[in-house]
């Protein structure tokens, strides 16, 4: 059954560096989502991407936060400066179809862990 | 706005007992209604989705939901459970039921520890 990958699984990073996240989507599958869980609190959205573009995005995706497609089936969040805040599970998800109704499949996530 | 509320964040229960997990959503338009599941060291995985139609609904590893429209629930349920249902376990919405790319919301999750 095909799935959506990330690497890597864990990322320790000094507070200030630029990490990068990776997300292998599901390869017939159009939107695309990045997720985040700081430990002990919800999971929140961060941003939707569709057609090589921004659909939406949450108060939490700041200047930071950057997102892209480069080669057609890699999915990428970079955070350009980590804050001890960024600290949390980050989550990639893809879906197929159009509709609310369509299930979004998650990916194992990266947890990043800001020193 | 569209939310989740999860009532319970942890709930330990002996195997081969019955478990319900509660969730109560608040939406202003009709909804779709997701349960999803995290095992250890996995992604989250469905459990099961309402969309419309008969107020039961089946899923994997036997577990169902009700959704009841008037006390605005979708609480999860198995008869017994088994060791390798420990989890954690959350219920989420779709922030916008007929948006194109609509992302979800979600509770904070319940955390279903079965003690052998």
């Amino acid at each position: 059954e095909p799935e959506v990958t990330q690497t890597p699984s864990h990322q320790v990073t000094q507070m200030g560096q630029e990490v990068i996240l990776r997300c292998v989507p599901i390869s017939n599958h159009l939107y695309f989502y990045w997720y985040r869980q700081i430990l002990g609190q919800k999971v929140e959205f961060l941003v939707s991407f569709y057609n090589n573009e921004i659909s939406e995005k949450s108060e939490i995706f700041d200047d930071q936060f950057s997102v892209e497609r480069p080669d057609g089936s890699n999915f990428t969040l970079k955070i350009r400066s980590t804050k001890l805040e960024d600290s949390a599970m980050y989550f990639c998800a893809s879906r197929a179809g159009t509709s609310g109704a369509d299930t979004q499949y998650f990916g194992p996530g990266t947890r990043l862990t800001v020193l | 706005a569209q939310s989740v509320t999860q009532l319970d964040s942890q709930v330990p229960v002996f195997e081969e007992a019955p478990v319900e997990l509660r969730c109560n959503y608040s939406s202003s338009v009709s909804v779709y209604l997701f349960w999803y599941v995290q095992y250890p060291n996995q992604g989250l995985q469905l459990l099961l989705k309402y969309l419309s139609g008969s107020t039961l609904v089946k899923g994997i590893n036997g577990f169902e939901a009700e959704f009841n429209k008037s006390q605005t629930s979708f609480h999860l349920r198995k008869p017994s459970v088994h060791i390798s249902d420990t989890a954690e376990y959350f219920c989420a919405l779709p922030l916008a039921r007929n948006s194109g790319n609509t992302p979800l919301v979600f509770g904070k999750g319940t955390r279903l520890s079965v003690i052998a």
